[in-house]
């Protein structure tokens, strides 16, 4: 039931652009995306619920594909605090219970 | 506002002892809750959610088990721990409605010897 999260790390120079994708084999009720800082909990970014559907604050943004099968995180002209691990969530059932990608680990350097 | 509190940050334990983690949520009433274990570098592992008091759901058979006592109290808890049980336990809330995620408590690192 976990989704499968590509890549498992990246490094960028600030001002660069990243993706990070999260899959599934079957369809998917719901998508959640979490930052988790280095020994802190993770924190709620968004939830993507419709196929098709795009959303994003400040330069980060999501999308849900028509299929609901995939969903990609876009980091755009990144900044030394998006550093950390990024997690998908993903949901089947709409029964309210995440299970989560193993995470992208994002370090941006100056 | 609401405040989830997770108890205590930090433990030490020897294999065979008990444990049990605490999780309260303030501000909020009749919230869907979780108990999730990350060990060092790896995911997020769903172990127990409940939709209300007493409602238990596993995910995960294993040693430990959980409870919901009171409608915003959720207790993890284990009578024999084992080294495996090392690891990072948070715990979360959301709200019974698709439009918002969860909501972390700070977590319990737990360490069992």
């Amino acid at each position: 039931q976990q989704p499968v999260q590509s890549p498992q790390a990246v490094i960028l120079r600030e001002g660069e652009d990243a993706v990070i994708n999260c899959s599934s084999s079957k369809a998917l009720y719901s998508v959640h995306w979490y930052r988790q800082k280095h020994g802190e909990a993770p924190v709620f970014l968004m939830i993507l619920l419709k196929g098709g559907e795009q959303k994003g604050h400040d330069k980060i943004s999501a999308s849900f594909n028509e299929k609901k099968q995939q969903s990609s995180l876009y980091l755009t002209a990144s900044q030394l605090s998006y550093s950390g691990t990024y997690f998908c969530g993903t949901d089947k059932t709409g029964a309210n219970n995440l299970f989560f990608g193993t995470g992208t680990r994002l370090t941006v350097i100056p | 506002s609401q405040t989830i509190h997770q108890w205590p940050a930090t433990l030490v334990q020897p294999v065979g002892s008990p444990l049990s983690l605490e999780c309260t949520v303030e501000g909020t009433s009749n919230p869907n809750l979780y108990w999730y274990r990350q060990a060092a570098g790896r995911g997020l592992q769903l172990l127990f959610y409940s939709v209300g008091i007493g409602q238990i759901s596993s995910e995960v058979p294993q040693n430990l088990s959980a409870s919901r006592p009171q409608d915003r109290q959720f207790i993890l808890s284990s009578k024999k721990l084992l080294l495996s049980d090392s690891g990072f336990y948070l715990c979360a809330w959301r709200a019974g409605t698709d439009l918002y995620g969860y909501t972390f408590g700070s977590g319990t690192r737990l360490t069992v010897v």
